[in-house]
C-alpha cells in the first residue's frame, strides 16, 4: 500500500536559519506529492504539489520542494525562515489514476521557529 | 470569509449519544470529504463524495454516516460515541473527485469533539 513518511516529529530552527523537513514516499510508481500546512486553529492549506516536470517545485511564501525519484523523497525546504512559519508541515501523497480517490498524509512535522 | 464552515467547532459529548457535524462548503466544488485527526494517528481518510454521491468509505464503523442533503453539503452523523471517537474531524473538498489528477484539497477549520 502506498505510504509517506515524514521522520521527524518536531523540528526547532533559528529565525533566519535556512529548513530543510524530510518526506519519503513508499510505492513503486511516482505519486502525486504534495505539501500542507497547518497553522494552530486551522485547517490545511497546500503549500505546493508535484505530479511531473521540474523536480524543484515553487510554493507559497518562499517554500520549495525538490523530488527524487532515486530516493522516493519529497523533501520541503525554505532559504531562510520566519516565526510565522511555526505550524505543523504534512507530507501527502495521492497515486495517479488510482480508484481510492484519497490523499494519504504523513504524521507532520511540527516546526518551531525561535527568535 | 472562510470558504468551508464547520459547526461546531467544539463538541463534547457522552459516551453513548449521538451527533451531527455540519460542513458547508462555498467553494463551488464537486468533491468533499471527510478526514480524521487524532493524537494517536495521523490525518486519517474517512470518505470521499462526489455529487453527492458516496465514492470511498474507509472507515471501519457503520457509527458513522455521511449525510449529503445538497451538493455544497456534508454533514457526519456519528452514533454510539466512544471516548475514543474523540478528535478533530475535518471536512474537506475539491473541485473534482481526485483520481489520476493532482487535485487540491481545502480544509475546514475542523470539529474537535470531545466523548466522555
Amino acid at each position: 500500500a502506498q505510504s509517506v513518511t515524514q521522520p521527524d516529529a518536531r523540528v526547532t530552527v533559528s529565525e533566519g536559519a535556512s529548513l530543510q523537513l524530510r518526506c519519503k514516499y513508499s510505492y513503486s510508481a511516482t505519486p502525486y506529492l504534495f505539501w500542507y500546512v497547518q497553522y494552530p486553529r486551522q485547517g490545511l492549506q497546500l503549500l505546493l504539489k508535484y505530479y511531473s516536470g521540474d523536480p524543484v517545485v515553487q510554493g507559497v511564501n518562499g517554500f520549495e520542494a525538490e523530488f527524487s525519484k532515486s530516493n522516493s523523497s519529497f523533501h520541503l525546504r525554505k532559504a531562510s525562515v520566519h516565526w510565522s512559519d511555526s505550524a505543523v508541515y504534512f507530507c501527502a501523497v495521492s497515486l495517479p489514476s488510482s480508484n481510492t480517490d484519497k490523499v494519504v498524509f504523513g504524521t507532520g512535522t511540527r516546526l518551531q521557529v525561535s527568535p | 470569509d472562510p470558504k468551508i464552515i464547520q459547526k461546531p467547532k467544539y463538541l463534547v459529548a457522552v459516551t453513548g449519544s449521538e451527533k451531527i457535524l455540519i460542513c458547508e462548503q462555498y467553494l463551488g466544488h464537486n468533491a468533499m470529504y471527510w478526514y480524521r485527526q487524532s493524537a494517536k494517528k495521523p490525518l486519517e481518510f474517512m470518505f470521499s463524495y462526489s455529487y453527492q454521491k458516496l465514492m470511498d468509505n474507509q472507515t471501519a464503523s457503520s457509527r458513522f454516516q455521511p449525510q449529503s442533503s445538497k451538493k455544497n453539503h456534508l454533514d457526519l452523523q456519528i452514533t454510539a460515541l466512544k471516548p475514543d471517537d474523540s478528535a478533530t474531524y475535518f471536512c474537506a473538498s475539491s473541485q473534482d473527485l481526485g483520481t489520476g489528477c493532482a487535485e487540491t484539497l481545502y480544509f475546514g477549520s475542523g470539529t474537535r469533539l470531545t466523548v466522555l
